[in-house]
């Protein structure tokens, strides 16, 4: 069965750090990856998606996330946070035809202006 | 281009009665589905129609049911509502082909209160 691991379930950063968020993944096929973002109140929107390719794959927002396929990973970084990067982050995963989403548990990253 | 259209936005029902959500996806894409999203269990994959037919269901009991009509336009049955089926119902529809991956979108959800 597919499972999503994100390990940080709350992040507080200041301005202007940098962020890296942790995803890790179980699956058994060939796999798509995504980022979502939920920011208050809003719906999910997508960060960014790996489908294959170029493993460093660029998003909007000046996010960024690398798939390293031998640690089943797929981490979400941005260089330098702003406060309206508030939000809740899901990584998600699904493959093989299938549109079924498996989603991690999501990460809250609080930034501090 | 209009993007998931979900209604209504909230709903409040009591105990034991049933509840219908719907969903218009955007304009071609005729791949639907839905989760459930609680603060406990996060986003919960509850089923996916495409040309109305339910491909994929996750596991929730029977009382959670739903159909797509041959807009591709989507409906989910909750009946006997339980308290624990509050939450956030999120519907998401995509472009699928079978060919092509592809990206779900969401919508706003529904969020229902069960008292």
């Amino acid at each position: 069965a597919q499972s999503v691991s994100q390990h940080n379930h709350h992040v507080i950063l200041s301005e202007a750090a940098s962020l890296e968020l942790g995803c890790n993944y179980s699956y058994g096929g060939t796999v798509n990856l995504f980022w979502y973002v939920q920011y208050p109140g809003q719906h999910l929107q997508l960060l960014l998606k790996y489908f294959s390719g170029d493993p460093l794959v660029k998003g909007i927002k000046g996010f960024e996330a690398e798939f390293i396929k031998s640690k089943f990973s797929f981490n979400l970084r941005k260089p330098s946070v702003q406060w309206s990067d508030t939000a809740e982050y899901f990584c998600a995963v699904n493959g093989d035809g299938n549109e079924k989403l498996t989603f991690g548990t999501g990460t809250r990253l609080t930034i501090i202006p | 281009k209009a993007g998931v259209t979900q209604t209504p936005r909230y709903l409040i029902k009591t105990r034991g009665q049933q509840v219908t959500l719907s969903c218009s996806p955007i304009s071609g894409h005729r791949s639907v589905s839905w989760y459930q999203q609680t603060p406990g269990q996060g986003l919960q994959f509850l089923f996916e129609y495409f040309s109305e037919t339910q491909r994929n269901k996750g596991n929730f009991p029977g009382r959670f049911s739903g159909r797509q009509f041959s807009n591709s336009r989507s409906e989910m049955n909750v009946s006997t509502l339980e308290l624990g089926d509050s939450a956030l119902y999120l519907c998401a529809s995509s472009l699928w082909t079978g060919i092509m991956n592809t990206e779900a979108f969401f919508g706003q959800g529904t969020r229902l209160t069960v008292v």
